[in-house]
């Protein structure tokens, strides 16, 4: 079977580092996104993992352990405006549809 | 436009009632998907349109649920004889081939069933 799993609720203060972890169960494996979405808005993409190690991107990174089925998502210096939903999505193989976990809503407090 | 276009934005009908929603990808994306996305719930897989081949139907949740994908571009998911659970945000994604593309969201339909 597929399985994401992801926290349901995260709390963080504005100027602080924040860890997003995702750890997932998939017949197979062809890479791993992870989404932003703000409440009534689109997702929109942040990154994509498909080898082991850390892939940078501005204030935002993401890790990936094929071996132990798990990513995380670290956003730096955080800003209020990253206060949203992050989505941990795999894709089995080729370019098929992704298989989401249920989100992790992110609150920015001052 | 540059991204993915849906509509209705919002669409409020009447159980038992046929409603349409339209998705129109970003130029030049091969694949199309559709989404379903549920109050507290991950995204739903819906449809998958890739190309020319024949689409893969598999996350349907039931014989009400059908889409077309017209001159590989434009794509409507039809919902008959609606139903209160069919109440969710219908999201649409687009994308290019290539295992490493990510798949562009439109905004998506709101769709309450009264």
């Amino acid at each position: 079977g597929q399985n994401i799993d992801q926290p349901t609720e995260m709390t963080a203060t504005e100027g602080a580092i924040v860890q997003i972890n995702c750890t997932y169960q998939t017949s197979g494996f062809n890479g791993l996104f992870w989404y932003q979405q703000h409440a009534g808005e689109a997702p929109t993409f942040l990154s994509y993992n498909v080898l082991d190690g850390l892939e940078e991107k501005g204030r935002f990174s993401s890790f990936l352990s094929r071996s132990k089925g798990y990513s995380y998502l670290l956003l730096k210096e955080l800003q209020m405006k990253d206060s949203a939903s992050y989505l941990c999505a795999v894709r089995d193989y080729g370019n098929t549809p992704l298989v989401f976990g249920k989100g992790t809503r992110l609150s920015v407090i001052a | 436009g540059a991204g993915v276009s849906q509509s209705p934005s919002n669409k409020v009908t009447e159980k038992g009632k046929d409603v349409e929603l339209r998705c129109d990808p970003i130029s030049g994306h091969t694949a199309l998907y559709w989404y379903r996305q549920s109050l507290g719930q991950g995204l739903e897989f819906l449809i998958y349109f890739q190309g020319n081949s024949a689409p893969d139907k598999s996350g349907l949740p039931s014989d009400r649920f059908s889409a077309e994908r017209t001159g590989g571009s434009v794509s409507t998911l039809t919902i008959q004889r609606t139903q209160q659970e069919d109440s969710a945000v219908y999201l649409c994604a687009s994308s290019s081939d290539g295992d490493n593309q990510p798949q562009h969201f439109g905004d998506g339909t709101r769709l309450s069933i009264l």
